[in-house]
């Protein structure tokens, strides 16, 4: 088991609602990503914070809205999702990058999202 | 745009033999290259990391890194059932801006042990 921790695990949601999902790393690192995972499909990076900077996937769409109110915090804010979204999100965390050269990124368990 | 290229298989091998795994990437500027193990329904676990050309050994893993080529293998010896998964190549893209990077995963091989 890893020092990030993701919940929920699992989250139905209809296409109307609103919901966030949590992160929280216990590793001492200073950069936190989301992910998305669908089937078929590699895992597609969504946003990236670390305490220095903050940085946005530009192809996001807006009814996804990350927050990271600290460096070992992370929330994901769900409003007005489409079906299409349901998937695995995943939620990674590494040591900032020293000298360009980045360090490896660990994983939490994921949140399943299910939106119907 | 910057590409990880795997062989999605299934790659099945028996018990006890090596496993190959091969990735490309198209990013002559990449640095850092990392292959994660994931099991069906669970996320991505980090089993190497490598950053210099050639070789590098943890366990039964060995890493291979020819930047040259554009060219990162992962060899499995000794195969074991328990090793049956998909592996996933990672490697770092210059992007955002910066201080940041972006990690590109492939789609991964699934790699299946047989007893």
């Amino acid at each position: 088991e890893t020092g990030v921790t993701q919940t929920p695990r699992h989250l139905v949601m209809g296409m109307t609602n609103k919901k966030s999902l949590k992160c929280e790393q216990h590793l001492g690192h200073n950069a936190m990503y989301w992910y998305k995972q669908s089937a078929k499909k590699p895992l597609e990076l969504m946003f990236v914070y670390n305490f220095k900077e903050q940085t946005e996937n530009n192809s996001v769409p807006s009814r996804f809205s990350p927050e990271c109110p600290n460096s070992s915090h992370l929330f994901l804010h769900l409003h007005t999702l489409q079906p299409e979204d349901s998937a695995l999100y995943l939620c990674a965390s590494s040591q900032d990058e020293r000298g360009g050269d980045p360090y490896e990124q660990y994983f939490g368990p994921g949140t399943r999202l299910t939106v119907t | 745009q910057k590409e990880v290229e795997q062989n999605s298989g299934p790659l099945s091998v028996p018990e006890g033999a090596i496993a190959s795994l091969n990735c490309t990437y198209s990013d002559r500027g990449s640095q850092s290259f990392f292959w994660y193990r994931q099991y069906s329904g669970k996320s991505p676990e980090l089993i190497m990391s490598i950053y210099s050309n050639g070789d590098k050994e943890d366990g039964r893993f060995t890493a291979q890194l020819n930047k040259a080529s554009q060219y990162v293998s992962l060899l499995i010896r000794d195969s074991q059932p328990s090793d049956s998964a998909t592996y996933l190549c990672a490697v770092n893209f210059r992007g955002y801006g910066g201080s940041n990077y972006k990690l590109t995963f492939g789609k991964g091989t699934l790699l299946t042990v047989n007893p």
